[in-house]
Parts: C-alpha cells; structure tokens; sequence
C-alpha cells in the first residue's frame, strides 16, 4: 500500500535562512512524487514532481526537491527562506504501476519569521 | 489560476440534507478528482474519474456518490449529512501533477 509520511507538523525559520521540508514515502515500484502548497483558504497548488531522471528536481519559487531512492525520501528546500513561503506543504506519492491513487501526506506548516 | 472550477464556493445546510458540489475541469483534462479537507483528517481522497468512468476510489463513503459528465464537468453528491461532512472539498484535475480547484467549503448546521 503507497503511504507518505511528513515527520514535522511545523517547520519555523528565519527569512534569508536555507529550509527544508521532509517527506518520506512508501510505494510500490518506482514513485511519482510530488510537492503542493497550499495558501490560506486557497486550493493546493503544484510545485514541482519527480517521476524519472536527475534526482534533483527544481520547481517553482525557488524550490527543489531531492528524491533519495535508498532513503525513500523526497525533502524539499529552498536555499534562501521568504516570509512569502509561509503556507502549508503538501507531499504525494503515485504509483507508477497499477492503481491511480495520489496519496498526500499530513501536511507541512512552514512559519518564516521575518 | 488553475482552469479548474467549482461551485460553489459555500454551503451552508442541515443535518440529514443533501447537496450537490460541482467541477469543471481544465480545459482538455479528462481526469478529475474529488478530495475532502477537514482539520482533524488531512487531505483525504475520495475518488477519480477518467473520460466520465470511474478510475479509481478512496475513502469515500456510501452516503457520497460522484459522476463525470460527458462535457467532462463532475458532480460530487452528498446525502444524510452529518456534522461531521463539515470540510472543504476539492476537485483537481491533470495527469500527472493536479491542479485544485479554489474548493467548495460545506457547513453542515
């Protein structure tokens, strides 16, 4: 069965500071993974995926993800944290084989403190 | 903005009711799919449709039922309502990454 897991509730950093976003995931065969964010009383909006390739992969905003096959990990970071980023982060995982499911973790509330 | 639609944007019913939420999708998507958000439970999964079939279910109850039309557009339907159906639900739609829709918020009174 996929399962995702975001180990941090709450992520508190500085403006200016690196960030990183954790996110581990449990899957059948390779993964689709992915990263949301999601804006007060807005719907989830995509960042970035990995599906095959570099396991370094760049998205929106500034963001990138690094996906670790032997960790099963896929964190997101950010060299330098705005103020603006503070929201709530999402992880998902697909299967690349059999079922269509998305499965998004818990979510992640990221406070970047001015 | 996503492409992606929904009304509408509140409801505000009672207990035992039934109500309908409704999704357009992006514009040359032809899967869509419905998600619940509540506080205490997360993002939760209820069910996919592809080209107006049914893809794929998650946690969705019996008192909830979905359909995709053929223009594509999806209707998820909601009966017996309880306190507890009280949420924001989504509609998303893509092949790969999914682009939400700015959601339906339900109060169930």
């Amino acid at each position: 069965a996929q399962s995702v897991a975001q180990p941090e509730d709450q992520v508190n950093v500085a403006e200016g500071n690196p960030l990183t976003v954790k996110c581990t995931y449990s899957v059948s065969g390779n993964p689709y993974l992915f990263w949301y964010v999601q804006y007060p009383n807005r719907g989830l909006q995509f960042l970035l995926k990995y599906i095959t390739g570099d396991n370094l992969v760049k998205g929106s905003y500034g963001f990138e993800a690094e996906f670790n096959k032997s960790q099963t990990s896929f964190h997101l970071k950010k060299p330098s944290a705005l103020v603006s980023d503070s929201a709530l982060y999402f992880c998902a995982v697909r299967a690349n084989t059999g079922g269509f499911k998305t499965i998004f973790g818990a979510g992640t509330r990221l406070f970047v403190k001015a | 903005d996503s492409g992606v639609t929904q009304t509408p944007k509140h409801l505000i019913t009672a207990t035992g009711q039934r109500v309908t939420l409704r999704c357009s999708p992006r514009s040359g998507d032809l899967s869509v799919y419905w998600y619940q958000q509540s506080l205490d439970q997360g993002l939760q999964f209820l069910i996919q449709y592809y080209n107006g079939e049914e893809r794929a279910k998650g946690n969705i109850l019996e008192r909830f039922s979905a359909q995709q039309f053929p223009d594509l557009h999806s209707e998820l339907n909601l009966s017996s309502l309880e306190l507890g159906d009280s949420a924001l639900y989504f509609c998303a739609s893509g092949t790969d990454e999914q682009f939400f829709g700015p959601g339906t918020r339900l109060t169930v009174l």
